[in-house]
């Protein structure tokens, strides 16, 4: 059964930072492109970022230069790291497998506030 | 503002026909398959409709998807209360190079 599991989110200060982590099963993950993809409260979708099966990395304009994807197919763990937040980066973020993209995880809530 | 535009609502009844639109551009929906996804609050987006009207495996027969030109649609026929739900349509765009959803439709069962 394939499974993905976020952590790290929590309650940040405008201008920190944050990293997400999420734990990959039941699939052969290095085979695989993952997203981060986000939902404010009571807003649609909204597509983060994703990193191929041969480490290529693509960004939404609205987090390139601040965001940073990554993954280590040792441990089939995909990573988020968040700097320079804003208000406006608060909301679910969600791990999600392939292309196109089939499983979600369940997401892990990153709030941005002082 | 999405680049996918989709209606922000839609109803219909019990054993009803519905059908939700996509809008997009050459440089999405125009060039690239479109997907869909079904999301009941508080809950994880879950997979409906690939490479434009493909259904994976589980998903009913009664969810279909069309793509014309740089728009797209989804149908939902024999409509059920639990297909209450916020639906949302999905494309690569070449210009942006990432993916782009729609706004997201609330489907409501009446």
């Amino acid at each position: 059964e394939v499974q993905l599991v976020e952590s790290g989110g929590g309650l940040v200060q405008p201008g920190g930072s944050l990293r997400l982590s999420c734990a990959a099963s039941g699939f052969t993950f290095s085979t695989y492109d993952m997203h981060w993809v986000r939902q404010a409260t009571g807003k649609g979708l909204e597509w983060v970022s994703a990193i191929g099966s041969a480490g290529d990395t693509y960004y939404s304009g609205s987090v390139k230069g601040r965001f940073t994807i990554s993954r280590e197919n040792a441990k089939k763990s995909l990573y988020l790291q968040m700097n320079s937040l804003r208000a406006g980066d608060t909301a679910v973020y969600y791990c999600a497998r392939g292309i196109p993209i089939d499983y979600w995880g369940q997401g892990t809530l990153v709030t941005v506030s002082s | 503002q999405s680049v996918l535009t989709q209606p922000p609502s839609a109803s219909g009844t019990p054993g009803q026909r519905v059908t939700i639109s996509c809008s997009g551009s050459r440089s999405n929906i125009g060039s690239n398959i479109v997907n869909w996804y079904q999301q009941v609050p508080g809950t994880a987006p879950k997979f409906l409709i690939y490479s434009n009207n493909q259904r994976p495996s589980g998903v009913p027969d009664r969810f279909s998807g069309s793509k014309s030109g740089t728009s797209a649609s989804l149908a939902i026929s024999g409509l059920q209360s639990e297909d209450e739900a916020d639906y949302y349509c999905a494309a690569w765009d070449d210009s942006l190079n990432g993916w782009v959803f729609g706004g997201g439709t609330k489907l409501t069962v009446l």
